[in-house]
């Protein structure tokens, strides 16, 4: 049974730039769900993406978008980024129908 | 606004010892997560609870639910060096999302 896979796992952008991040689900589940950790703080939810839709947003601009692909992998796309996107990213997977939750190992993006 | 808070936010402990690590949510849960994180790491998933009385053990974390009193526990027994890292509790509040809890920084002093 393979795991939930992030890439990149570093990443340094500059303030106005574009980034995609990428997550490989779990064997199985097709919900995928990512999260902004900043340093020191709880993660905070962005986004669910559940039959390649999105199904149910945190408070972030729409400038934080994403993907599901029929191979429940998923995409987070962020536009215009600012220095306070700085963070671990982390990206979730699960089925609809059961309770736990996978966690990717996380982008570190520094936005500079 | 759904709140989860943790206390204490950092703890330092000796070896040996035991410690609980509370967490408080403000409206009905679900379900309430226990998570461990190391430093620059993800998330490992500890403990699911279900439902009021729910009490999972896992070696020496024990958790706890009393969804009346809105409130979950973490207990620690008998301290290890390799149980330092940081604990969130994550409450599912129906809404297709866990909100976390802001993090306790246990450290365990040999």
């Amino acid at each position: 049974e393979t795991g939930v896979t992030q890439s990149p796992t570093h990443l340094i952008k500059t303030r106005g730039q574009q980034v995609t991040l990428r997550c490989s689900s779990q064997s199985g589940h097709n919900t995928v769900s990512w999260y902004q950790q900043a340093l020191g703080q709880g993660p905070q939810f962005i986004f669910q993406y559940y039959r390649e839709e999105e199904n149910g947003r945190g408070n972030f601009p729409p400038r934080f978008s994403g993907l599901q692909f029929p191979n429940y992998s998923s995409e987070l796309n962020v536009n215009a980024l600012e220095l306070d996107d700085s963070a671990l990213y982390l990206c979730a997977s699960s089925r609809m129908d059961s309770y736990g939750y996978t966690f990717g190992s996380g982008t570190r993006l520094t936005v500079v | 606004e759904l709140k989860v808070e943790q206390n204490p936010l950092f703890l330092s402990m000796q070896e040996g010892k035991n410690y609980t690590i509370y967490c408080n949510y403000s409206t009905t849960s679900d379900r309430l997560y226990w998570y461990r994180q190391d430093p620059g790491k993800s998330l490992e998933s500890l403990f699911v609870l279900l439902s009021n009385g729910a009490v999972k053990q896992e070696g020496r974390l024990m958790a706890s639910l009393d969804t009346k009193a809105r409130l979950s526990t973490l207990h620690i027994t008998a301290a290890v060096h390799d149980l330092s890292a940081t604990y969130f509790c994550a409450g599912f509040f129906g809404n297709e999302k866990l909100t976390f809890g802001t993090g306790t920084r246990l450290t365990i002093i040999p």
